[in-house]
């Protein structure tokens, strides 16, 4: 049971456009979201959090929104960068689980030329 | 700054051996985790570890074990592998009892290949 989902596997983007990357997840006890970033052969890498006491968290060129009602969030990635190319995972944490996190399949972004 | 340490970055082993990834943390953190990736399927925890000889189940424990002695040190042991357990190992770490902090802090990986 995937209770986070990123139902895109794959996004190709020209450099300086905007990326928009999307995750859903289905169970309504979750109350932390973050991204990683990670490039091949390497560990991912923490980018962006939110509570989901807020619906937007801002750092830079990246900016998370959180939809509650819809259990919906997406990363928005402007502008775009040929280094952004990487793979981006949401993951969610439980209320109370203190440490657990669950995480999505995965979207592998593709910035060009 | 952040330090996860894993022994190997490349491994080959032959089915039924014994494995052991070994992963360290520099940071004093109480909570350290282990994942794999694969495509498709993300990252799945393994087991997880929230103090020195504590340990718990994760999501996938089947045919894995794992060790903690030391506060630093989290490994990781199949115990006959097999082929289905090729796959990205990834550590983590995270400090304890900070409210509203859930960043885990990852190893560069190990990617096991049982033949």
């Amino acid at each position: 049971d995937q209770q986070v989902k990123q139902n895109s596997p794959s996004l190709s983007v020209q450099e300086g456009r905007i990326s928009i990357l999307n995750c859903d997840y289905t169970n309504s006890m979750f109350d932390y979201f973050l991204w990683y970033k990670k490039y091949p052969a390497e560990g991912p890498t923490f980018l962006i959090s939110i509570s989901s006491i807020k619906d937007k968290n801002e750092d830079g060129r990246f900016t998370v929104f959180l939809n509650k009602s819809a259990k919906h969030l997406s990363l928005h990635i402007v502008p775009s960068q040929p280094g952004d190319s990487a793979v981006y995972f949401c993951a969610a944490r439980i209320t109370g689980t203190a440490s657990k996190l669950t995480f999505g399949t995965g979207t592998r972004l593709q910035v060009t030329l | 700054d952040v330090k996860v340490t894993q022994s190997s970055r490349y491994l080959v082993k032959r089915t039924g051996e014994k494995v052991f990834l070994e992963c360290v943390q520099d940071m004093d953190h109480e909570n350290m985790f282990w994942y794999r990736q694969d495509p498709g399927l993300g990252l799945r925890l393994i087991y997880f570890s929230y103090d020195v000889k504590m340990k718990e189940k994760g999501d996938i424990p089947e045919g894995y074990s794992v060790s903690r002695e030391k506060k630093e040190r989290f490994s990781l042991i199949l115990e006959s592998a097999s082929t289905n357990q090729t796959s990205m190992y990834l550590c983590a770490s995270l400090e304890g009892g900070r409210i509203g902090s859930y960043e885990q802090y990852f190893g560069p990986g190990t990617r096991l290949t049982v033949t």
